[in-house]
């Protein structure tokens, strides 16, 4: 198995709603990563989970909140988003930090 | 500061022949890159990568050219196929700015057009 899914496909989501988006993985990899990616702009990082503590905050603002259950899991809670959070939000993974990351498919998140 | 720079947008080639796609950069720490393949609405797939103690590595029809005095790489695609049509980034890898852990720092990407 060499997928990442992640759930949900597409969100809509008004700005005081709480949202969670799911990605998961079982290849055993013990990094895990959010990033976040605007039209016709590379992926911007956002946090990288090692050994499911979190490694690397890129200064995002509190209403990101990561969270990683388990070695296979990880979760980007929503709170109070503003319009310009709109974007494709990637999950990746990495046996190690600094190996290649495999990436899912992405949430396609719409603020409104 | 952009330190991962893909110059070309866009590039165009037939079918058949040769794809380079070009990447520079500016961080002389980096010492690992990769390159990605993005189609639409789907997320980056692992292409290829290189070490910085390497200058050449080959998978299939896919060359990564590494040359560090220049700063800079170069995927070739031989022969390029309409499928290989997406949008192609370069990523390097470096210590984030707490000088701890390492992340990967993408180019703006390189769209790539194969006509049949």
């Amino acid at each position: 198995d060499t997928e990442v899914t992640q759930t949900p496909k597409h969100l809509v989501m008004g700005m005081t709603n709480k949202k969670s988006l799911k990605c998961e993985q079982h290849m055993g990899h013990r990094a895990m990563y959010w990033y976040k990616q605007k039209a016709k702009k590379p992926p911007e990082l956002m946090f990288v989970y090692s050994y499911e503590k979190l490694s690397i905050n890129e200064s995002v603002p509190s209403r990101f909140s990561p969270e990683c259950p388990n070695s296979s899991l990880l979760n980007l809670h929503l709170h109070a988003l503003q319009p310009e959070d709109s974007a494709l939000y990637l999950c990746a993974s990495s046996y190690y930090l600094g190996y290649e990351q495999y990436f899912g498919p992405g949430t396609r998140l719409t603020v409104t | 500061d952009q330190q991962v720079k893909q110059n070309s947008p866009s590039l165009s080639v037939q079918e058949g022949r040769i794809s380079i796609l070009n990447c520079d950069y500016t961080n002389s720490m980096f010492d690992y890159f990769l390159w990605y393949k993005k189609y639409p609405a789907e997320g980056p797939t692992f292409l290829i990568s290189i070490s910085s103690i390497k200058d050449k590595n080959e998978d299939g029809r896919f060359t990564v050219f590494l040359n560090k005095s220049a700063k800079h790489l170069s995927l070739h695609i031989v022969p390029s196929q309409p499928g290989d049509s997406a949008v192609y980034f370069c990523a390097a890898r470096g210590l984030n700015s707490g000088g701890s852990n390492y992340k990967l720092t993408f180019g703006k990407g390189t769209l790539l057009t194969v006509n049949p």
